[in-house]
């Protein structure tokens, strides 16, 4: 069974840019999150999806963030325009269950803003 | 306040002996969930434990064990028999109640030297 991916691995941009990062989660899973570690920092939540639909965005930064997920399957997270403080690791996990024991990660996105 | 906290950014352990990674957590919610991470130098976060508030026994996975402390409110990973590919960052984490969202620490670095 293929583990939750993420595309770029990387990503490097100058500050005023767009960047759109992508997860596909493990097949089956209606619960996708999106977390950002910035350095040093902890790893935070920005947001959940169930299926299509958004669960809880509590965490997301400001409106230059967009999450969605077209048809309940991959997500993208597109940051426009990008500035400085959004250099950080992006990850992505899924899980079957909101209750579950844990939450399967993707390898994130090293987001690298200039 | 910060709801995990993880004092040791950096540990070193001689290979084959024991190591504890310290945890507390934050929490006024009787229902929570609390688990253990590892990420290693190729990014993936792999689970390693979980350990429930109401489970009566401390957890326990292979050489992997969680010191559950409820009144203390820690819950510290303990790795037996540490071996050089333990060398990684490892992540606590709590999930309060019904909720979605996963809490992280800073993070702790482990380095097993051989």
């Amino acid at each position: 069974e293929a583990g939750v991916t993420q595309f770029p691995s990387h990503s490097v941009i100058e500050k005023g840019q767009t960047v759109t990062l992508r997860c596909d989660p493990i097949s089956g899973h209606d619960n996708l999150y999106w977390y950002r570690r910035v350095m040093g920092k902890e790893i935070k939540f920005l947001l959940h999806f169930v299926k299509e639909s958004k669960q809880d965005e509590s965490g997301m930064p400001n409106n230059r963030f967009l999450a969605e997920r077209t048809g309940g399957t991959y997500s993208t997270l597109k940051v426009q325009p990008a500035e400085l403080e959004d250099s950080g690791v992006y990850f992505c996990a899924s899980s079957q269950y909101v209750q579950g024991n844990e939450q399967f990660f993707g390898p994130g996105t090293r987001l690298t803003v200039l | 306040a910060q709801k995990i906290t993880q004092t040791q950014p950096g540990m070193f352990v001689q290979e084959k002996e024991a190591v504890t990674l310290d945890c507390t957590y934050d929490t006024s919610d009787p229902s929570y969930g609390l688990f253990w991470y590892k990420q290693p130098s190729s990014g993936e976060m792999i689970f390693l434990i979980y350990q429930g508030s109401y489970d009566q026994q401390n957890a326990t996975e292979g050489r992997y064990s969680l010191n559950f402390q409820k009144a203390r409110k820690s819950a510290n990973l303990v790795i037996s028999a540490s071996q050089l590919g333990d060398s990684a960052m490892y992540f606590c984490a709590m999930r309060e109640g019904s909720g979605n969202q996963f809490y992280f620490g800073t993070g702790t670095s482990l380095t097993v030297i051989p």
